[in-house]
């Protein structure tokens, strides 16, 4: 069935890079994309970007200057890094598959949550 | 960027009670419109996209509706695996944005 896992360091301190891996099963990264969703602590969802299936990204213009989204498909591993931390980065960041430009987020991963702190 | 605007902001009703929630989007959206469920801890769950098209698995308690810029959720005969928080998501255009949620309660 379909799987996605989020994985990467739950501390961070300001300024550094964070760097989270979404490993997926039971679907090809070559037939759909995978986003990310970041969710502050008792708050709502703000979609961050999505690779789609042919490579291509789309960004959230909020956090697009320290966003990379990236993918290794022999691996069915999605990758998203993001620089200058800063304390409001700090939530739980979840990767999600959505099939096609356009699509809804049709499966989840159990998030991984992140600590921006000094 | 589209504003998705969800009320009401908390709910609280009664088993067997028929709830609705409603989204307002900032423009025309052409029914691109999705419905998430959150339970407590977990992660968010598709209920019901393209406005009205429930996802596999969701019982059919759960219904979609509307169009243009106006949309609801209703949930008829709730039951205590209901409570949740809810979410509303535009997928018309990028970025995505997500309504900032209902939490819905038990009375």
């Amino acid at each position: 069935q379909v799987q996605l896992k989020e994985s990467g360091p739950g501390l961070m301190q300001p300024s550094e890079t964070l760097s989270l891996t979404c490993t997926v099963s039971g679907f090809s990264l070559t037939s759909n994309g995978v986003g990310w969703v970041r969710q502050p602590l008792g708050k709502g969802l703000v979609w961050m970007g999505t690779i789609w299936a042919g490579g291509s990204t789309n960004y959230n213009s909020a956090v697009q200057s320290r966003l990379s989204i990236s993918r290794d498909t022999s691996k069915s591993q999605v990758f998203l890094k993001m620089n200058s931390l800063q304390p409001e980065d700090t939530g739980t960041y979840y990767c999600a598959r959505q099939p096609r430009i356009g699509d809804v987020m049709d499966a989840w991963g159990q998030g991984a949550s992140v600590t921006v702190s000094s | 960027d589209i504003q998705m605007t969800q009320s009401p902001a908390s709910l609280s009703a009664s088993l067997g009670e028929t709830v609705t929630i409603e989204c307002l989007a900032s423009e025309d959206i052409y029914s691109n419109l999705a419905w998430y469920q959150q339970k407590p801890g977990k992660s968010p769950q598709l209920l019901i996209y393209y406005a009205n098209s429930l996802n596999d698995g969701v019982p059919s308690r759960f219904s979609g509706s509307g169009s243009g810029t106006q949309y609801s959720l209703k949930i008829n005969s709730l039951q205590s695996e209901d409570v949740s928080i809810y979410f509303c998501q535009q997928n018309y255009d990028s970025p995505y944005t997500f309504g900032a949620g209902t939490k819905l309660e038990l009375k």
